[in-house]
């Protein structure tokens, strides 16, 4: 079974419009995260959910708005979608996301193309 | 603040000989260090991590990792590369002093092995 999943894996989109990813962890952890990883490789932190909290919001336009309609599943929304966009989206998750040792397992990215 | 830094971008080995990918961090706390490896297209897989108690940490696929905290080095080796060991490897290093689980990544070294 995966632990964390993503859907949809590859995404393709025009400029302007506005699109969802979706993320579902069946591990049983209290905090989920969503990372953009650009073109360079390079990763970075953009939210934090803990059961269905914000915990950690890092500088991101607010055309993106996460929601967490549970503490299974973190879903990204993005509005008036740019070229900038385009990345890979990945979701993770851990057990309670107050312990800084903790694993984060992630899911297998979102690849997102703004054309 | 936490900061990682991976000094080589790109790291070519023959099959069967040894690997090194270095990693330096700083962390104004006692931090904890991981090792995630990512495969073409494919999202990211912990290969092992360091929560203070041994220096020496065994991880999957024969890679270990050394902890020197007088060098703040963090250093991933193998005694013999596999083709299969072709991938992007990403030192990671999470602190305490947000009080949640906050990853920050280095920018990845590409393991290049050739038969």
């Amino acid at each position: 079974d995966t632990a964390v999943s993503q859907t949809p894996k590859y995404l393709v989109t025009q400029m302007g419009n506005d699109k969802s990813i979706k993320c579902e962890q069946n591990l049983g952890h209290d905090t989920m995260y969503w990372y953009k990883q650009d073109s360079k490789k390079f990763l970075k932190i953009m939210f934090s959910y803990n059961n269905k909290e914000l915990i950690i919001n890092e500088t991101v336009p607010n055309r993106f708005s996460p929601k967490s309609p549970d503490k299974a599943h973190l879903n990204l929304h993005i509005n008036s979608l740019e070229l900038g966009d385009s990345a890979v989206y990945f979701c993770a998750s851990s057990q309670t996301g107050s312990m800084y040792q903790e694993t984060q397992y992630f899911g297998p990215g979102t690849r997102l193309l703004v054309l | 603040a936490q900061s990682v830094t991976q000094l080589d971008s790109h790291v070519s080995v023959s099959e069967g000989t040894p690997v090194l990918l270095r990693c330096n961090y700083s962390s104004s706390y006692s931090p904890s260090l991981f090792w995630y490896v990512q495969h073409p297209n494919k999202g990211l897989q912990l290969l092992l991590k360091y929560t203070s108690a041994a220096t020496l940490v065994k991880g999957i696929n024969g890679f270990e990792a050394e902890f020197k905290k007088s060098e703040t080095s963090f250093h991933l080796t193998k005694p013999s590369a596999h083709m299969s060991d072709a991938a992007e490897y990403f030192c990671v290093v999470s602190d305490g002093n947000s009080g949640y689980s906050t990853l920050t990544f280095g920018k990845g070294t590409m393991l290049l092995v050739s038969p």
